[in-house]
């Protein structure tokens, strides 16, 4: 099956700075790479995510790039901001694949003002 | 409101003692799935339904029961919880779209204890 290993588990930036968690996953078949912020004591929700067909994907702040040759994918985020804290998860997923979604271990980033 | 809602919230119970978790979405979605989330871990999913009477095992199904008799609800069943099964558990739903993608909505979170 797949495998998502998230790197860094906890990411300590100063507020204006710029962060990158990074993704790397096993299984080539995979095509969808959503990334999830969870804040604390939370539910996990959707702030982007990128398909295959696609290089790479921004909105606003946050940007996704997706290497399918290097099976690696990252997280951007730019100007960050105290309510960027939070911990991230990377997944990845067939179309294909119905419901299965494979999660990396999360991120904890934490924005100092 | 579009929604996930799941209860308990909060559960402690004994080694031993069946329990169900309930969960229940109003968006109409075909897929639903539980996670369990521990720390270091991140989301490993238990099962998913991708329809009513339709249901596969997720990475870490052992120990864990589950029914979709109806679209909206997808409860879980731990028939003989014991304390490994102390976690953070999210029910989550989405819908199948043209070409994708699977946007998964979760719900509030059942924290459960089991001594």
């Amino acid at each position: 099956g797949e495998n998502v290993e998230q790197h860094p588990s906890t990411l300590s930036v100063q507020e204006g700075d710029s962060a990158v968690i990074k993704c790397t996953y096993s299984d080539s078949a995979s095509n969808y790479f959503p990334w999830y912020k969870q804040e604390l004591g939370k539910r996990p929700q959707l702030i982007i995510d990128i398909r295959s067909n696609v290089g790479e994907k921004k909105d606003q702040r946050i940007a996704v790039t997706l290497n399918k040759t290097a099976k690696h994918f990252s997280l951007h985020i730019t100007e960050t901001q105290p309510e960027d804290s939070a911990v991230y998860f990377c997944a990845a997923s067939g179309l294909d694949a119905g419901n299965m979604l494979t999660f990396g271990g999360g991120t904890r980033l934490m924005v100092k003002p | 409101e579009a929604q996930v809602t799941q209860n308990p919230r909060y559960l402690i119970t004994v080694t031993g003692k069946k329990l169900t978790v309930t969960c229940s979405q109003n968006m109409n979605h075909e897929y639903m799935s539980w996670y369990r989330q521990d720390p270091g871990l991140g989301l490993r999913q238990i099962y998913y339904s991708m329809n009513v009477e339709v249901t596969d095992k997720g990475d870490v199904p052992e120990g864990y029961k589950v029914s979709r008799k109806e679209k909206r609800n997808f409860p879980l069943i731990l028939e003989s919880p014991s304390p490994n099964q102390t976690s953070l558990y999210f029910c989550a739903s989405s819908s199948p779209e043209a070409g994708g993608p699977y946007e998964q909505y979760f719900g509030p979170g059942t924290r459960l204890t089991v001594t």
